[in-house]
């Protein structure tokens, strides 16, 4: 079973471009997570959607940041414009469903804003 | 400050040793999990908890509500146990992650 796919694994942008990453869950999962880890801040959950519906969109990411679901097997995160903070590794992650259940991640988006 | 703060940030072990990661958080937790991140950067869960307590091997991990803590026990620790230990203290849909631990396991 293929596990959590995220493309591209690299991305470099200038300042006050869009761009666009982009996950593939574990087939079956209903919960699906969008982190983002930098050497100051850690790990942040970005976004949390369960059965395609947004749960949490991490409040202090919203102006730029925006997560969707297009369909249960794909989702995409857009950084809008970007920004040289936003330098970081983006990890998605997905579950059966809850917490309960052990997440699985994806081998992360490594992000460099110029 | 620190909602989520883990003790120590740095830690080396002897193989075969056993040692005891600590979370505190000052948020009103009703979930906590723990993740380790492998020196390639791979993350993986290794525990999701209520209140209470739950084992795994060599692993095992206890949730207190009440006094907002969690901990993490490694028995036996073998070279793979190497890497960053993370906790995550969950209200709701909130979650907020700990800075880590960093465990070096030496032969």
């Amino acid at each position: 079973d293929a596990g959590v796919t995220q493309t591209p694994r690299h991305e470099v942008a200038e300042k006050g471009q869009t761009i666009i990453l982009k996950c593939e869950p574990v087939s079956g999962h209903n919960d699906l997570f969008w982190y983002r880890q930098t050497k100051i801040q850690g790990l942040e959950l970005l976004s949390y959607f369960r059965s395609k519906s947004l749960m949490e969109d991490g409040g202090a990411f919203k102006d730029r940041f925006k997560a969707e679901m297009l369909n249960s097997s794909f989702s995409t995160l857009k950084i809008q414009p970007t920004e040289p903070k936003d330098s970081a590794v983006y990890l998605c992650a997905s579950s059966l469903r809850g917490g309960a259940y052990e997440q699985y991640f994806g081998p992360g988006t490594r992000l460099t804003v110029l | 400050g620190d909602k989520v703060k883990q003790s120590p940030s740095a830690l080396s072990l002897q193989e075969g040793t056993n040692s005891a990661l600590r979370c505190n958080f000052s948020i009103a937790a009703t979930t906590v999990q723990w993740f380790l991140q492998n020196p390639r950067g791979s993350l993986m869960n290794l525990f999701y908890l209520v209140p209470g307590t739950k084992e795994n091997g060599r692993l095992k991990s206890a949730f207190d509500s009440k006094e907002s803590y969690s901990t993490l026990h490694i028995r036996d620790a073998q070279l793979e146990d190497s890497g960053t230990y993370f906790c995550a203290a969950n209200s709701g849909t909130y979650q907020r992650f700990g800075t880590g631990t960093k465990l070096q396991v030496v032969p």
